[in-house]
């Protein structure tokens, strides 16, 4: 297992637009998280899974925001009628769970631009 | 709410040598864990070093080191012998315990730190 992978890389898309990214977490992390960061700022939680349950949406995520983990593998995080606010890196991570000692394994990102 | 404040936005420091970044943070908690990751230009975060708050011993990983007060709720990252690949943004990093409620890391805004040769 490399590691927590995220795609696309880059996204540019027109205002209005729906865009979709993925995340494949390390395989027996049974916890993914999505993370929003803007620059010069830190990452901001933006909701997690533990294995397909989504236990956790942050006020940051609005209804046009929807993310899903329906097998508990991967997850999807999908953004209805982009805005230019949205442009940002957005982040997935991974963990096993248990003791809140254990970091996070995050992924590259995806890189949203909205124009 | 947890809130985590990293008041210097930028540090330099010459290579070889030493240098601390400073890490407050607000809590009503008494167990917790903090962490200081590491974020280079490429963007992929890494976990440079983790605290348990209870525990009173400052945790260690090779050159880093932590100064953790829980009284003062402060924990700094020193960083010794200064590299040239240490140059990145660090981001202070605080987390509950699992399954006591919100389980999703709280950053600070980073500190950017500048490694000359």
């Amino acid at each position: 297992d490399t590691g927590v992978s995220q795609d696309p890389r880059h996204k540019i898309t027109k205002r209005g637009q729906n865009v979709t990214f993925r995340c494949d977490p390390i395989s027996e992390h049974n916890r993914l998280y999505w993370y929003r960061q803007t620059l010069g700022q830190g990452p901001e939680f933006l909701t997690y899974f533990q294995n397909e349950a989504q236990l956790e949406k942050s006020r940051l995520l609005s209804d046009r925001f929807s993310a899903e983990r329906p097998k508990g593998s991967f997850s999807t995080l999908e953004i209805q009628r982009t805005e230019q606010g949205d442009s940002a890196m957005y982040l997935c991570a991974s963990s096993p769970g248990g003791q809140g000692l254990n970091g996070y394994t995050f992924g590259s990102g995806t890189r949203l631009t909205v124009v | 709410a947890q809130t985590v404040t990293q008041s210097q936005p930028e540090m330099s420091v010459q290579e070889a040598e030493t240098v601390t970044l400073s890490c407050t943070y607000d809590t009503s908690e008494s167990d917790y864990y903090l962490f200081w990751y590491k974020q280079p230009p490429s963007r992929q975060m890494i976990l440079v070093i983790r605290q348990e708050a209870y525990k009173q011993q400052n945790a260690t990983e090779n050159r880093f080191s932590v100064n953790f007060q829980k009284a003062a709720k402060s924990f700094s990252l020193k960083i010794s012998d200064s590299q040239l690949g240490d140059a990145a943004m660090y981001f202070c990093a605080y987390r509950t315990p699992s399954g006591g409620g919100a389980d999703g890391l709280t950053f600070g805004k980073g500190t950017h730190l500048i490694i000359q040769p």
